[in-house]
């Protein structure tokens, strides 16, 4: 699966976007995006994914690059609760063998 | 209703006792995982399991042996715990999705495991 690199931290006005950038320069064809986030003291928690077209759900937005070696999660308007570390996860499709591997994360902060 | 639900929440125990953690989905999925949660906050795969059939073992020592009574359920029993076995250990499951080959993996809330 390709590496993933992420800043390691980030401050975002409640009320405001926050947008969590990802570079993932060396992702094949057949690798998807994930992310994930991880609240203080909980498991983690899906939010969103996608291989080449934005995606968006209740949670969040994903935007891809056209050549898909960067991705930028957007959560509309941050509140409090989003406060945790997203964590930025490609990996390809394989069957019944599935494992996520994490990196670092960003640690994302949301101001009152 | 909880999704992926374990036990116990917190366990405080000597070095060189055994312990076990257990965890439960009610979503009906066929694979089932074991996450170590270091100190350093790293989050890494120990084991998963596809109906009841050991898939990933990660270079695991074998003190760590999961046990899948049936595809709900994936016990991780800890032989002759070290200090360096002080972690959260996160329990998760998924679903393959048709045709995709791609899932969610959906965590339980951890067991704060401390080996004094």
């Amino acid at each position: 699966d390709a590496k993933t690199t992420q800043p390691t931290s980030m401050d975002c006005a409640e009320g405001r976007a926050a947008n969590l950038p990802c570079n993932h320069s060396t992702i094949s064809g057949n690798e998807y995006v994930y992310w994930y986030r991880q609240i203080h003291s909980q498991g983690p928690q899906y939010i969103i994914h996608g291989l080449k077209n934005n995606e968006t759900n209740e949670m969040a937005s994903l935007i891809i690059t056209e050549d898909r070696k960067s991705s930028t999660l957007i959560l509309p308007h941050a509140t409090l609760r989003d406060t945790a570390v997203y964590y930025c996860i490609v990996r390809r499709p394989n069957f019944g063998n599935e494992k996520l591997t994490f990196g670092t994360g960003t640690r994302l902060t949301i101001i009152p | 209703d909880t999704a992926v639900s374990q036990t116990p929440k917190y366990l405080v125990t000597q070095m060189g006792n055994d312990k076990s953690i257990k965890c439960e989905q009610n979503l009906g999925h066929d694979t089932m995982y074991w996450y170590k949660q270091d100190s350093k906050k790293f989050l890494k795969i120990m084991f998963s399991y596809n109906n009841k059939e050991l898939i990933i073992n990660e270079t695991v020592p074998n003190r760590f042996s999961p046990k899948s009574p049936d595809k709900a359920h994936l016990n991780l029993h800890i032989n002759s715990l070290e200090l360096g076995d002080s972690a959260v250990y996160f329990c998760a499951s998924s679903q393959v999705l048709p045709g995709a080959g791609m899932e969610t993996q959906y965590f339980g809330p951890g067991t704060r495991l401390l080996v004094l």
